[in-house]
């Protein structure tokens, strides 16, 4: 089966730009989930949708955004990038929808890089 | 809320020597728990899990057990390589429900000399 893919792997932004990630589930998983990594704050939670809809949210400003699509993919778009932006974001995906939550599959992630 | 904490780092050990990196939590319900590894370049690989207390996660020679009355799940290896070199992740989930956000730790680096 194949992993959690995500796309681009790379991006450099100027600050003011904005950008949008995409990532792949695993086949038959439905709930996909966004980090953000960087040196300073470690792994942070941004959201997780499931179903199309986002069912958990982390403390992050309006200008991270998500959606997922009836394939169960998803994107989540940063607008207005700011210095600080720059970060490895990291998808995960689980099959969900169960009364237990279900472990988590990380994709390669997607190092932004804002200028 | 919840919490992950992890002992600092980073961890530097010679081949074939033994590996325990701390992680203790703090959560409100019964949390999953587990161990993931990153290796420089790429995301996050899940290594082991525990999903209840006394349950013991292993794998690759790896093994951790779910500690509930010290609220810990630390993380063992009797015989290190040079590719075990990399950063350790704990975190723990809510384990009821259809919450699946992941609670991590801050990460350890671990480098293995030959």
């Amino acid at each position: 089966k194949a992993g959690v893919t995500q796309t681009p792997r790379y991006l450099i932004k100027t600050r003011g730009q904005q950008v949008t990630l995409s990532c792949s589930p695993i086949s038959g998983h439905r709930s996909v989930s966004w980090y953000q990594q960087t040196p300073g704050q470690g792994l942070q939670f941004l959201f997780e949708y499931f179903s199309e809809t986002q069912r958990n949210k982390g403390n992050f400003p309006g200008r991270f955004s998500g959606r997922q699509f009836s394939n169960s993919r998803s994107e989540m778009n940063v607008s207005t990038l700011e210095l600080g932006d720059s970060a490895l974001y990291l998808c995960a995906s689980t099959r969900a929808g169960g009364l237990y939550a279900d472990t988590q599959y990380f994709g390669p992630g997607t190092r932004l890089t804002v200028l | 809320g919840n919490s992950v904490t992890q002992m600092e780092g980073p961890v530097t050990l010679s081949e074939e020597a033994f590996l325990t990196i701390n992680c203790t939590y703090t959560a409100t319900g019964y949390p999953s728990l587990f161990w993931y590894v990153q290796y420089p370049g790429e995301g996050l690989q899940l290594l082991l899990k525990a999903t209840k207390a006394d349950d013991k996660g292993s794998n690759k020679g790896f093994e951790a057990t779910y500690r509930k009355e010290t609220t810990s799940f630390h993380l063992e290896k009797g015989s290190v390589q040079v590719s075990d070199s990399a950063v350790y992740f704990c975190a723990l989930s809510e384990r009821l429900g259809a919450n699946s956000k992941l609670t991590f730790g801050k990460g350890i680096t671990l480098s293995v000399r030959p």
